[in-house]
């Protein structure tokens, strides 16, 4: 079984751009989840999404938005990038197990995005 | 707000050995779930072990075994055995049951020495 993957590996921005990170869900998982892990500071939650809605965030900017295709898959957009946006981002999937209930989460290899 | 605190930022153990990581955290519900994840320098945050707050078992996998304190809501990671393969960060996360953002811990890098 295939685990969740994500491109690209690597990232290289200039401040003000925008970025555009994928991530594809293990086969059979419906939620997908943004993680954020900078340098020092641990992982602190993005998004989540679940058939094709964002179901929750965290204390992030506007600026930081996504999507869920109907395939599952996902996309993590950052617009008008900052330097301290710099880090590592995963990408998690897991299975519904119920109303409100979400199953184990599994992590990508991650992409890691450099702001210079 | 829940937290989660990982007091040793490193750790290390001889191979063969076992090895203790910590965790606490804080929250007023009962009903939740507790993670360990290992991340080798390859980036990929693997599961390690999983526990369910209503179960007063500790769980295992092989070499791994939780010693989950509800009461005092303390949640160690042993490793048995030790391996080389087993150097890398351990994060500990709780993930609410009306919820699904996981809050991690700041992680411990353990080191292995052969």
């Amino acid at each position: 079984e295939a685990g969740v993957t994500q491109s690209p590996t690597h990232l290289i921005k200039t401040r003000g751009q925008q970025a555009t990170l994928r991530c594809s869900p293990i086969s059979g998982h419906t939620s997908v989840y943004w993680y954020q892990q900078a340098l020092g500071l641990g992982l602190q939650f993005l998004l989540w999404y679940d058939e094709g809605e964002e179901r929750n965030r965290g204390n992030f900017p506007p600026r930081f938005s996504g999507r869920q295709f109907p395939n599952y898959s996902s996309e993590l957009n950052v617009n008008a990038l900052e330097l301290e946006d710099s880090a590592l981002y995963l990408c998690a999937s897991s299975r519904v197990a119920g109303p409100l209930r979400t199953d184990t989460q599994y992590f990508g290899p991650g992409t890691r995005l450099t702001v210079l | 707000a829940q937290t989660v605190t990982q007091s040793q930022p490193e750790m290390s153990v001889q191979e063969a050995e076992t090895v203790t990581l910590s965790c606490t955290y804080d929250t007023s519900e009962s009903d939740y779930y507790l993670f360990w994840y290992k991340q080798p320098p390859s980036r990929q945050m693997i599961l390690v072990i999983r526990q369910e707050a209503y179960k007063q078992q500790n769980a295992t996998e092989n070499r791994f075994s939780v010693n989950f304190q509800k009461a005092a809501k303390s949640f160690s990671l042993k490793i048995s055995d030790s391996q080389l393969g087993d150097a890398a960060m351990y994060f500990c996360a709780y993930r609410s049951a009306s919820s699904n953002d996981m809050r991690f811990g700041a992680g411990t890098r353990l080191t292995v020495k052969p």
